[in-house]
């Protein structure tokens, strides 16, 4: 069975451009959520989607947006760069919405704002 | 908020010896608690986790019981090896959804 897939692995942008991330879900997972890492912040909870829908959100400015698609694929984009979007991204997969199950993780895509 | 404290790193040890990661919570309600480790280069990876009160988790040796009197989730395991070494991180999820709350992350280091 395939984990998560993140693509892509790494990325270089410049400040004021904007990247489009993509996570692949286990199969038949329909929770995806996305977290951002930093050595100065540790783990951030960016937003979750469920059935195409945003469920929750986390403290994070209006420049970062996501969506998912009908096969539960996600996408988080980060419009007008700045140097502090400098991170891991991480998305995770459940198999539903309690609170109970495992969180799968992605390998990440690493983000440098240069 | 939710928030989860953990204690801070580099935790060096030699091989064999004892290990006990300290993880306290602040939470309202009944959440589930859960322990991952992050190897380096790697996504995260359940290592454990307990659903309500009093209930252990454990799996490769690694043990944390669900203290909800000392909103605990102590992390211990009786003999470490080198390969335990990466980056552990008590998480808890205290609604519905997808929402983990992590605490800071411990920096394991195993020496043989």
């Amino acid at each position: 069975k395939a984990g998560v897939t993140q693509t892509p692995r790494y990325l270089i942008k410049t400040r004021g451009q904007q990247v489009t991330l993509s996570c692949s879900p286990i199969s038949g997972h329909r929770s995806v959520s996305w977290y951002q890492q930093t050595p100065g912040q540790g783990l951030q909870f960016l937003f979750e989607y469920f059935s195409e829908t945003q469920r929750n959100k986390g403290n994070f400015p209006g420049r970062f947006s996501g969506r998912q698609f009908s096969n539960s694929r996600s996408e988080m984009n980060v419009s007008t760069l700045e140097l502090g979007d400098s991170a891991l991204y991480l998305c995770a997969s459940r198999l539903t919405r309690d609170r109970g199950l495992e969180a799968f993780f992605g390998q990440g895509t690493r983000l440098t704002v240069v | 908020g939710d928030s989860v404290t953990q204690m801070e790193g580099p935790v060096t040890l030699s091989e064999e010896a004892f290990l006990t990661i300290n993880c306290t919570y602040t939470a309202t309600g009944y959440p589930s608690l859960f322990w991952y480790v992050q190897y380096p280069g790697e996504g995260l990876q359940l290592l454990l986790k307990a659903t309500k009160a009093d209930d252990k988790g454990s799996n490769k040796g690694f043990e944390a019981t669900y203290r909800k009197e000392t909103t605990s989730f102590h992390l211990e395991k009786g003999s470490v090896q080198v390969s335990d070494s990466a980056v552990y991180f008590c998480a808890l999820n205290n609604n519905a959804g997808n929402m983990l709350t992590f605490g800071g992350g411990t920096r394991l280091m195993v020496k043989p």
